[in-house]
């Protein structure tokens, strides 16, 4: 099964852009992954979907223009484009993997995004 | 709008069971193509999945936890709910209520409840 691999931290200032990355373990280089925002004593919500030809399906609920992911080889990114005081949170990136009984869903560390 | 809410006690002793309820409002459990799902977030650590059941009662655990998980369904009450043996300090985290919608290429988690934090302690 896939080990996803995300940076601990990272920060950005105010206005600016940011990509976080989230790596997949060698041999899953057809995965897609899932973005979830989770801001300060609050539970995830859904960012978006990727895969190698980018953008799965649509952007979760409320989830700015601002918001956009790309994915190449055994990286997904997520970048944020005019970074706002709001968009300081965890970020985790997600992939489920197998079926039936193997059936396992799986996060990466997360990473926190600090707005300077 | 579907609304997630766990309930359940914030304080388990060592070697006593969790157990949690999540109570689903606004759609079914046995609607189908959705997976009511169990997660948890230790403290100051990433998202772990505990396991997932499907509308049908079909379960899918981690193989970390499965010697220790079940996860039930309550159609009678929209309920699901988890329940987790031998506690020890390491179980003590957020513990999150999810649905994860499965359609064609789409596996995500759409709605999640808000956390109740569980901590182990005697």
């Amino acid at each position: 099964q896939p080990v996803l691999t995300q940076p601990p931290s990272v920060s950005a200032s105010l206005g600016a852009s940011v990509t976080l990355t989230c790596t997949l373990s060698s041999g899953y280089s057809d995965y897609k992954v899932d973005w979830y925002q989770q801001r300060p004593g609050k539970g995830p919500r859904f960012v978006m979907r990727v895969g190698i030809g980018g953008i799965v399906g649509s952007k979760g609920d409320g989830i700015p223009d601002r918001f956009s992911v790309l994915g190449s080889g055994l990286n997904r990114y997520l970048t944020i484009k005019n970074i706002q005081e709001e968009d300081e949170s965890d970020y985790h990136c997600a992939a489920d993997h197998g079926s039936g009984n193997n059936f396992v869903v799986l996060f990466g560390g997360g990473t926190k995004l600090t707005v300077l | 709008q579907v609304q997630l809410q766990e309930s359940g006690p914030g304080l388990v002793k060592p070697s006593q069971a969790l157990s949690l309820s999540c109570s689903v409002s606004g759609g079914s459990i046995i609607d189908g193509g959705y997976y009511w799902t169990w997660i948890r977030q230790l403290p100051g650590k990433g998202l772990e999945w505990i396991g997932s059941i499907y509308s049908n009662g079909g379960t899918y655990y981690s193989p970390l936890l499965r010697s220790r998980v079940t996860i039930s369904l309550h159609t009678s009450k929209n309920q699901f709910s988890l329940n987790l043996n031998s506690m020890t300090a390491a179980d003590t985290a957020t513990y999150y209520c999810a649905r994860l919608i499965a359609r064609a290429a789409l596996y995500y988690f759409d709605y999640w409840g808000q956390g109740t934090l569980v901590t182990v302690s005697s």
